[in-house]
């Protein structure tokens, strides 16, 4: 049971257009979200976070919106850069059940040519 | 300030062998975590240690694999018996008493079992 999914498996885009990650999940108890971003042989790289408790949180060319009601998050980058080309994977947790375990989804590929 | 880091970057060993996987987190990190990642996949939870203790095993796939924290800072993973199926990149979280939500991932250890 994917208790967090990533439908696309990858998204390929200009550079300085927007690229939009999304990410749908099923447990209600989830109430902390994160975006990581992942190059070839190097761990995860924390992105971005948001709280249930907010719909948008936003740093530098980064954006993640919540919309709880749907069980939807998304990652916007604008402008997109081709550093930006990396597996992006989004994460979900229960910081009140006192475990932190983060439950990821697929990931999607993202390639953003020149 | 140095992030998490896991050694060997590389492990190849043959099935049955035991292998042992070193997890060193930020310093002053109080949780840690273990993911294991396949190919194509995200990171799967395995276990979580706050300090010494071991406060959710529930992700170990089974009895074959243990996880230690003697000391509240280095972890090592152990891996009795190895199976062809163990094959994967470990993973080493670890995150901070003020910001339980974000962790911070390590390298990883790709791990064969031929």
């Amino acid at each position: 049971d994917q208790q967090v999914k990533q439908n696309s498996p990858s998204l390929s885009v200009q550079e300085g257009r927007i690229s939009i990650l999304n990410c749908d999940y099923t447990n209600s108890m989830f109430d902390y979200f994160l975006w990581y971003k992942k190059y070839p042989a190097e761990g995860p790289t924390f992105l971005i976070s948001i709280s249930s408790i907010k719909d948008k949180n936003e740093d530098g060319r980064f954006t993640v919106f919540l919309n709880k009601s749907a069980k939807h998050l998304s990652l916007h980058i604008v402008p997109s850069q081709p550093g930006d080309s990396a597996v992006y994977f989004c994460a979900a947790s229960s910081i009140s059940s006192n475990t932190g375990k983060l439950i990821f989804g697929q990931g999607t590929t993202l390639q953003v040519k020149p | 300030g140095a992030g998490v880091s896991q050694t060997p970057s590389n492990k190849v060993t043959e099935k049955g062998k035991y292998v042992e996987l070193r997890c060193d987190p930020i310093s002053g990190h109080t949780a840690l975590y273990w993911y294991r990642q396949s190919l194509g996949q995200g990171p799967e939870f395995l276990i979580y240690f706050q300090g010494t203790g071991a406060a959710d095993d529930s992700g170990l796939p089974n009895d074959r694999f243990f996880a230690v924290r003697p000391e509240g800072s280095v972890s090592t993973l152990k891996i009795q018996r190895t199976e062809r199926g163990d094959s994967a990149v470990y993973l080493c979280a670890s995150s901070s008493r003020r910001d339980t939500g974000t962790q911070y991932f390590g390298p990883g250890t790709r791990l064969t079992v031929l």
